[in-house]
C-alpha cells in the first residue's frame, strides 16, 4: 500500500524557513515522478512544485519561484521542500502526492499545515 | 498559464441522479487531464486521469470524457458518498493548474 507521510509543517514569522518532508513507502519511489501542493483554508488547490524520478527535472509555480526548493533522497524514500522567505500568503496545508501518469498525481499524503 | 475553469461552483443533484460536471481549458491540453475528489478534512483523491480512464478501486459510475479544451466528469448515479469538492487539473504544461473546483450537494 502507498503511504506518503508528511511532517515539518509549523507556525513561522514572516521571512523564516521551513523545511518540509514526505516519507514515501509501499513503492519504488526512485521510479517515481513527486510533487507538493498546497491548499490554503477554505481554497482550492494549487500546484507548488515537482520533481522528476531522477531529479533531472525540476519544476516550480510562479509564487514560490526562487524562495522554494524541492528536492529528493531516493536512498531515504523521501521528498522535501525547503521554504523560505515565507510569506503569509504561503499559509495553507501542504501535499505531498505521487505522480501516476505524466504529472497526475496518483496518492497523496494526509498534509502538513504551514502557518505564517 | 493554462487557465482550467469548472462549472457549475456548486452542483445539488437527488440521490440517483446523474451529476454532470464540466471543466474547460484556456489552451489545448490533449487528454492530458485529471479529476479529483476532495472530502472536508481529507487529502484529494484521484478520480481520472488521461480524461477518461478511472484511477484503481474508482467505482463504475464515476466517468469522463473529452479532449483538447473541453472536459466532463459524470456520476451517473449519485450516492449520498459522493457529497464533495471536486477538481479538475491539466498536466499537459508547466505550470501544472487546478480548475476552482465543483462542489456537489445530495438535495
Amino acid at each position: 500500500e502507498v503511504q506518503l507521510v508528511e511532517s515539518g509543517g509549523n507556525l513561522v514569522e514572516p521571512g523564516g524557513s521551513l523545511r518540509l518532508s514526505c516519507a514515501a513507502s509501499g513503492f519504488t519511489f526512485s521510479t517515481n515522478a513527486m510533487g507538493w501542493v498546497r491548499q490554503a483554508p477554505g481554497k482550492g488547490l494549487e500546484w507548488v512544485s515537482a520533481i522528476g524520478a531522477d531529479s533531472g527535472e525540476i519544476q516550480y509555480a510562479a509564487s514560490v519561484k526562487g524562495r522554494f526548493i524541492i528536492s529528493r533522497d531516493n536512498s531515504e524514500n523521501t521528498l522535501f521542500l525547503q521554504m523560505n522567505s515565507l510569506r503569509a500568503d504561503d499559509t495553507a496545508v501542504y501535499f505531498c502526492a505521487k505522480g501516476l501518469v505524466g504529472y497526475s498525481f496518483g496518492s497523496w499524503g494526509q498534509g502538513t499545515l504551514v502557518t505564517v | 498559464e493554462i487557465v482550467m475553469t469548472q462549472s457549475p461552483a456548486t452542483l445539488s443533484v437527488s440521490p440517483g441522479e446523474r451529476a454532470t460536471l464540466s471543466c474547460r481549458a484556456s489552451f489545448s491540453v490533449s487528454t492530458n487531464l485529471g479529476w479529483y475528489q476532495q472530502k472536508p478534512g481529507q487529502a484529494p483523491r484521484l478520480l481520472i486521469y488521461g480524461a477518461s480512464t478511472r484511477a484503481t478501486g474508482i467505482p463504475a459510475r464515476f466517468s469522463g470524457s473529452g479532449s483538447g479544451t473541453e472536459f466532463t466528469l459524470t456520476i451517473s448515479s449519485l450516492q449520498s458518498d459522493d457529497s464533495a469538492n471536486y477538481y479538475c487539473q491539466q498536466y499537459n504544461n508547466w505550470p501544472l493548474t487546478f480548475g476552482g473546483g465543483t462542489k456537489v450537494e445530495i438535495k
